[in-house]
């Protein structure tokens, strides 16, 4: 089955310790995206990738980094940078164009202890 | 850049009809989109209008005006099954396609 996948689920993080995220799509979707999502608040933009090898600064970009090495996968890493990290983060991928539905992974839940 | 502000909660009835507005700032987009998510879930895409006007989805309609720079979702025939967070969402003119999102509207039907 095609789809996208996140993990962990769940994740703890030390303060002062860089965490990566993974997101893998089996899609064959050029574009990928990640979004924070705060409780009861919407869906920012952290990252987003069009093509391997390129990717570009969302709204929230401070903290965070991310790699595109190959068309499956857009892992994000939270650095120690980042000063409020908690948060449910969600990876999504989508062909490009105007009107592409977006297909999103069932994210992971970082928490920092 | 893109700003997109929606109401943070609604609450109707079983049965009834409920329209979650959008309305937006935007430097240039191909369209509007809403997506669904319930309670610690994925957000799934609902619907999209690049042109102004009315699409109709099942019970789910969605409507576009580029004129008044304003969206709306139209839930006919509620279920609780429809209790849950609805998002608005463009995708920018701009290089690299990028993928705005809403504020985002809680949902509640009460019995």
């Amino acid at each position: 089955d095609g789809g996208i996948t996140q993990s962990p689920k769940y994740l703890f993080r030390k303060e002062g310790q860089n965490v990566t995220l993974s997101c893998e799509q089996n899609l064959n979707h050029d574009a990928m995206y990640w979004y924070r999502q705060d409780p009861g608040q919407g869906l920012r933009l952290i990252y987003y990738s069009q093509i391997v090898n390129d990717f570009q600064k969302g709204d929230i970009a401070e903290g965070y980094s991310v790699s595109r090495e190959k068309k499956e996968s857009f892992p994000l890493t939270v650095t120690s940078a980042q000063k409020n990290p908690t948060a449910f983060y969600l990876c999504a991928s989508s062909i490009r164009g105007q009107n592409t539905e977006a297909f999103f992974g069932q994210g992971t839940r970082l928490t920092v202890v | 850049g893109q700003s997109l502000e929606q109401p943070s909660e609604v609450t109707a009835v079983e049965g009834a009809i409920v329209q979650i507005n959008c309305t937006y700032q935007t430097s240039g987009f191909y369209g509007l989109s809403w997506y669904q998510q319930h309670d610690g879930g994925a957000p799934t895409f609902l619907s999209y209008n690049g042109l102004d006007g009315l699409e109709e989805t099942g019970r789910f309609s969605s409507f576009l005006s580029r004129s008044d720079s304003y969206g709306y979702l139209l839930l006919q025939e509620l279920q609780m099954k429809d209790s849950a967070s609805y998002f608005c969402a463009v995708r920018g003119t701009g290089g690299g396609n990028k993928l705005t999102f809403g504020t985002g509207t809680q949902l509640k039907v009460e019995l």
